[in-house]
């Protein structure tokens, strides 16, 4: 089974932190993604990766930042939290054209 | 990406067959069709794909209209476990380079006991 692990679940950070939400994927896919996702909002692309140290601009990411050093491993960074980041954050990875796997969920709350 | 449109929230009883529609008018050639589901309190996950021919696998069937301006995604039998937030995506094949994966809002499936 392919997993995708986020380095934890419940996040409490003060704001002007720097924070770091660290993603793992096992099974070699190109692409990985991180997601943020809001009550009525649904899931919206923050950033993606379709390579080590490649990266790419999702839809929402003014206020972030990420990193991708090896295959296996997605970063994303707030570089000083604020409380409107306040979400669930899902990373994701992906070989085009079969299926995206998801991780469990980061839930941050910036206080 | 090309976009979808689904509605906002659908409501089926237990045990009957639940059709979840989808739109995508500006569907191009090699452009998939993929349904994601998210259970409450967890990342989505994966149900379902196809590109022109309908489809079928353990958890639902995918029928896709001949023109594949739309699709629909078939629960045969609806349990209390399939509510969920029903996601249809398109996504193009390019064979490697950049390519960002689009959610939209979903449609919000509740089942009756």
């Amino acid at each position: 089974d392919v997993k995708v692990t986020q380095s934890s679940r419940y996040l409490v950070k003060r704001t002007g932190e720097k924070v770091f939400l660290e993603c793992v994927q096992d099974m070699d896919h190109e692409n990985m993604f991180w997601y943020r996702q809001d009550p009525g909002l649904g899931l919206r692309l923050i950033y993606f990766s379709y390579d080590v140290k490649m990266k790419e601009k999702g839809d929402i990411p003014e206020g972030y930042s990420v990193s991708r050093e090896k295959k296996e491993r997605f970063s994303l960074i707030l570089e000083s939290a604020s409380t409107n980041q306040t979400s669930m954050y899902l990373c994701a990875c992906y070989n085009p054209p079969t299926e995206a796997f998801f991780g469990q969920g980061t839930r941050l709350t910036v206080v | 990406d090309a976009k979808t449109t689904q509605p906002n929230s659908m409501e089926s009883n237990e045990e009957e067959p639940v059709h979840l529609p989808c739109n995508h008018s500006t569907i191009s050639g090699t452009d998939y069709i993929h349904w994601y589901r998210q259970l409450p309190s967890q990342g989505p996950e994966y149900v379902i794909h196809g590109l022109t021919s309908n489809v079928n696998n353990r958890m639902a069937s995918l029928a896709i209209a001949e023109d594949r301006k739309s699709s629909t995604l078939i629960l045969h039998r609806a349990t209390l476990r399939d509510a969920a937030v029903y996601y249809c995506i398109l996504r193009q094949y390019s064979g490697g380079g950049a390519d960002g994966l689009t959610f939209g809002k979903g449609t919000h499936l509740i089942i009756q006991p």
